[in-house]
């Protein structure tokens, strides 16, 4: 996926520790989003972004925190991370359409808390 | 009640059968619809746009119903490569727009 990247791939975190997952996209749109993913759940938006400098809180914003430092890259930080946050995590860009804004997405991140 | 309602399934169809998948949505607010595909393990990726008047895409046929808010998806002729989870996604504007997705409907279509 040229369009939206996302690093790592996999990841295994003692709980306590904190990481950042990086995300960046070259397609120069403005909206850029997290979810994350888990069985039986569906995506569930943690946070997102309309443009550089402003982020807002989606429907799972707690346990994690954003920066949208440039239009490119819009990082997630878990602080102390908890098992229940073993997810997989999809950073996604918003593309404009005449059909409305199509979400484009990273690979992801496979995320294990232990 | 979440925002975008799915049957999860999963629907078990034969190679050449005819499926259909319902969505709801509960804001009238919602302004654009697709319908998105994820292999097991990958992203979800689009697989098409729903417009008002329906629109279809080789064996594809999507519709959209406004009054009763809810998004079909049709599938004709039915591969073993269309075996995937099928997502439904509304987008609605406050200000910024913001993809909901539903949990998906798993399809497995076999020989």
């Amino acid at each position: 996926n040229a369009g939206v990247t996302q690093t790592p791939k996999f990841q295994v975190l003692k709980t306590g520790q904190s990481m950042t997952l990086q995300c960046a996209q070259d397609m120069n749109h403005n909206s850029m989003y997290w979810y994350r993913q888990d069985p039986g759940m569906g995506l569930r938006l943690i946070y997102y972004s309309a443009s550089e400098g402003t982020t807002d809180k989606g429907e799972v914003p707690n346990g994690y925190n954003v920066s949208r430092l440039n239009k490119r890259e819009f990082s997630l930080r878990l602080e102390s991370a908890a098992p229940s946050q073993t997810s997989v995590y999809f950073c996604a860009e918003g593309t404009p359409t005449g059909a409305g804004t199509e979400a484009f997405f990273g690979q992801g991140t496979r995320l294990t808390v232990v | 009640r979440k925002e975008v309602e799915q049957d999860p399934g999963p629907f078990n169809v034969p190679e050449g059968a005819t499926v259909a998948f319902n969505c709801t949505y509960s804001n009238s607010a919602s302004q654009s619809f697709f319908w998105y595909r994820q292999d097991c393990r990958k992203e979800p990726k689009l697989l098409m746009s729903v417009y008002s008047s329906g629109n279809e895409d080789g064996r594809f046929t999507a519709q959209l119903n406004r009054a009763s808010q809810y998004i079909s998806l049709l599938i004709r002729d039915s591969k073993l490569s269309d075996s995937a989870t099928y997502l439904c996604v509304v987008t609605r504007s406050g200000g910024s727009y913001i993809p909901t997705f539903g949990r998906g409907t798993s399809l497995i279509v076999h020989p």
